[in-house]
């Protein structure tokens, strides 16, 4: 069955690293991705990795996979306040459903000053 | 370039009534897929649409339906509202069918009364 779990909650001070924990169940997923989401708005991506990469860096964001215990990490260096927001793990799966993503139940990043 | 758009934004409806929610794809992606959020359930996969057709389906009573024209906007339906039919319910798009990217737009705010 499909399933990914993330901790709901996590506070960092303004300047320090972030690291975002999700594990998922389903060894054929496809492609994992990490979404934004800020009061009141949609969705936003903001990055994904393919499942046969260990690790994926853009900017800040830094996505790393371990498929052997599938797990998946989001690193954010030099955490600001404008990052507090959730932040939701997704998996999808190879064929079909290519495009049918399984969320995590997000968890709530809070930076303070 | 534009990115998804829903309307409306928000809507207030009684229970027993029925909704159609709309959602205009990204210029040129042809495949939009809609998802419901709760506070209870997170984000639940209703439906995907590429090319007219349905392609896949979540665990959704038939009381929700969708279709997709050929301009490739989409729109949802949901008939007899139930309380618990209250949610976000976020639309995404993609480029076309196995395209792994998908963007949402800012959703559209249903509260059934």
């Amino acid at each position: 069955g499909e399933d990914v779990e993330q901790s709901l909650f996590l506070s960092v001070r303004e300047g320090d690293s972030s690291v975002i924990n999700c594990t998922y169940t389903d060894s054929s997923s496809t492609y994992l991705y990490w979404y934004k989401q800020e009061p009141g708005a949609g969705l936003q991506l903001l990055t994904y990795i393919f499942s046969n990469m260990d690790m994926k860096q853009d900017q800040r964001l830094t996505v790393l996979l371990n498929k052997k215990d599938k797990h998946l990490s989001l690193r954010i260096a030099d955490t600001q306040t404008g990052d507090s927001a959730i932040y939701f793990c997704a998996e999808s799966m190879r064929s079909g459903s290519a495009r049918q993503l399984t969320f995590g139940s997000g968890t709530q990043l809070t930076v303070l000053p | 370039k534009a990115g998804v758009t829903q309307t409306p934004r928000y809507l207030i409806k009684t229970r027993g009534q029925q909704v159609t929610l709309s959602c205009s794809p990204i210029s040129g992606h042809r495949s939009v897929s809609w998802y419901q959020q709760t506070p209870g359930q997170g984000l639940q996969f209703l439906f995907e649409y590429f090319s007219e057709t349905q392609r896949n389906k979540g665990n959704f009573p038939g009381r929700f339906s969708g279709r997709q024209f050929s301009n490739s906007r989409s729109e949802m339906n949901v008939s007899t509202l139930e309380l618990g039919d209250s949610a976000l319910y976020l639309c995404a798009s993609s480029l076309s069918q196995g395209t792994y990217e998908q963007y949402f737009g800012p959703g559209t705010r249903l509260t059934v009364t």
